[in-house]
């Protein structure tokens, strides 16, 4: 069992759609973060939150908001996305900027989204 | 910019089998370098965490080493199972919360 909750595990919106991505962690950590996954690719950066504020955005288009409410929640806000947008959205936590040094990535078991 | 390579990119061995999975990275200043496993349709197991003043870490059957100097680590997966089967990911961290990952090797282990 992962340590950190996404939810839901699978989402199918239309392109006119606007949608949440949750994902809940209850292990302290203070760094939480969005990848984005294309079938058989690594995962890719989208956001970091550290201590619930935006560390990092990696230019991602406005049709995704991020959204850090409390330190042991993150959502995702989906609108107008695109069929190219069509992916598996992980969610990961690890300890504060202090302790990246030793502070693996907890990863959820992520959002299975189809963009029709 | 910093790039991962993993080789192999697929594995097919028997049950049973010692195995090697290889990472290089071209950018030594990281502050660790990291091994997930990845099932189908799930998110990332983290396997091992090896900080940039380590020299290897182990758990079970798993054993991963780190030369810095040389940009290149390695899992060593012992007597292997079908369980062992999947995606293995090796990713770097250089200290500003952007992992870098490279394509995975996937592992199929053949009973």
């Amino acid at each position: 069992d992962t340590e950190v909750t996404q939810t839901p595990k699978h989402l199918v919106m239309g392109m006119t759609n606007k949608k949440s991505l949750k994902c809940e962690q209850h292990m302290g950590h203070r760094a939480m973060y969005w990848y984005k996954q294309k079938a058989k690719k690594p995962p890719e950066l989208m956001f970091v939150y550290s201590y619930e504020k935006l560390s990092i955005n990696e230019s991602v288009p406005s049709r995704f908001s991020p959204e850090c409410p409390n330190s042991s929640l993150l959502n995702l806000h989906l609108h107008a996305l695109q069929p190219e947008d069509s992916a598996l959205y992980l969610c990961a936590s690890s300890q504060d900027e202090v302790r990246q040094e030793d502070s693996p990535l907890h990863f959820g078991n992520g959002t299975r989204l189809t963009v029709t | 910019k910093q790039e991962v390579t993993q080789i192999p990119a697929a594995l097919s061995v028997p049950e049973g089998e010692n195995l090697v999975l290889n990472c290089s990275f071209t950018d030594s200043a990281i502050y660790n370098l990291q091994w997930f496993r990845q099932d189908p349709g799930k998110g990332l197991t983290s396997l091992l965490l090896i900080q940039s003043s380590q020299r290897e870490q182990t758990s079970g059957r798993l054993n991963a080493s780190l030369d810095k100097s040389s940009g290149r680590s390695t899992l060593y997966i012992a007597a292997s199972q079908p369980g062992d089967s999947a995606t293995y990911l090796c990713a770097v961290m250089p200290g500003n919360y952007k992992l870098t990952f490279g394509k995975g090797t996937l592992l199929t282990v053949n009973p």
